[in-house]
């Protein structure tokens, strides 16, 4: 089936650690999406990448990176710098950046040790 | 930068009643998509409106784009307990390169059987 797989579903940071969340697709898509989710509000964006090895800052992109080295896959790392990470992150794709819908994963709950 | 309003944010109605949202951008858009996130589910793609005035219905699902393109309305008929989660909007800017989706902060819907 096609889709858009995140892992893990749950996970933890400790102080100081950084950590990855994977994204990986297999719907052949060239733009992926982070978004943020914090109860009660909408989806923040953290970076998005229109094409492979390119990728945007969103609204909140400090204490966050990311990587786009195949079309598949587009990895999150929340940094030290980010103070406060728990959260619920989503990963989503579109055909293209423009005028088209988000397919998003599961998801991938961010909690501090 | 752009914003999107969404109101109410949180609606309860008894099945059967009607239940309508509303969307409002700071900023002229080139189309509005929405969005239904079930509790401890993701967000999964409604419909997207493109043209001013634009009307589309989906079974008991009333869609609107106002005619200055900086509005949108969902409008469920006869609510079913299926109906429950949160809807939300998400506006994309007009011109430019800009192809960020905005979302609004969403409503929350609960259904009373």
């Amino acid at each position: 089936d096609g889709g858009i797989t995140q892992s893990p579903k749950y996970l933890f940071r400790k102080e100081g650690q950084n950590v990855t969340l994977s994204c990986e697709q297999n719907l052949n898509h060239d733009a992926m999406y982070w978004y943020r989710q914090d109860p009660g509000q909408g989806l923040r964006l953290i970076y998005y990448s229109q094409i492979v090895n390119d990728f945007q800052k969103g609204d909140i992109a400090e204490g966050y990176s990311v990587s786009r080295e195949k079309k598949e896959s587009f990895p999150l790392t929340v940094t030290s710098a980010q103070k406060n990470p728990t959260a619920f992150y989503l990963c989503a794709s579109s055909i293209v950046a423009y005028n088209e819908k988000l397919f998003f994963g599961s998801g991938t709950q961010l909690s501090v040790l | 930068g752009q914003q999107v309003m969404q109101i109410p944010q949180y609606q309860h109605v008894q099945e059967g009643e009607d239940f309508t949202t509303y969307c409002n951008s700071s900023t002229t858009l080139s189309n509005i998509q929405w969005y239904k996130q079930r509790p401890g589910g993701h967000p999964v793609f409604l419909i997207q409106l493109v043209k001013s005035g634009e009307v589309k219905k989906q079974k008991r699902l009333t869609f609107q784009f106002g005619e200055a393109k900086k509005n949108s309305s969902l409008h469920i008929t006869a609510t079913q307990t299926t109906d429950v989660g949160t809807y939300f909007c998400a506006g994309q800017n007009s011109g430019g390169s800009n192809y960020k989706l905005t979302f609004g902060k969403g409503t929350l819907l609960t259904v009373n059987p």
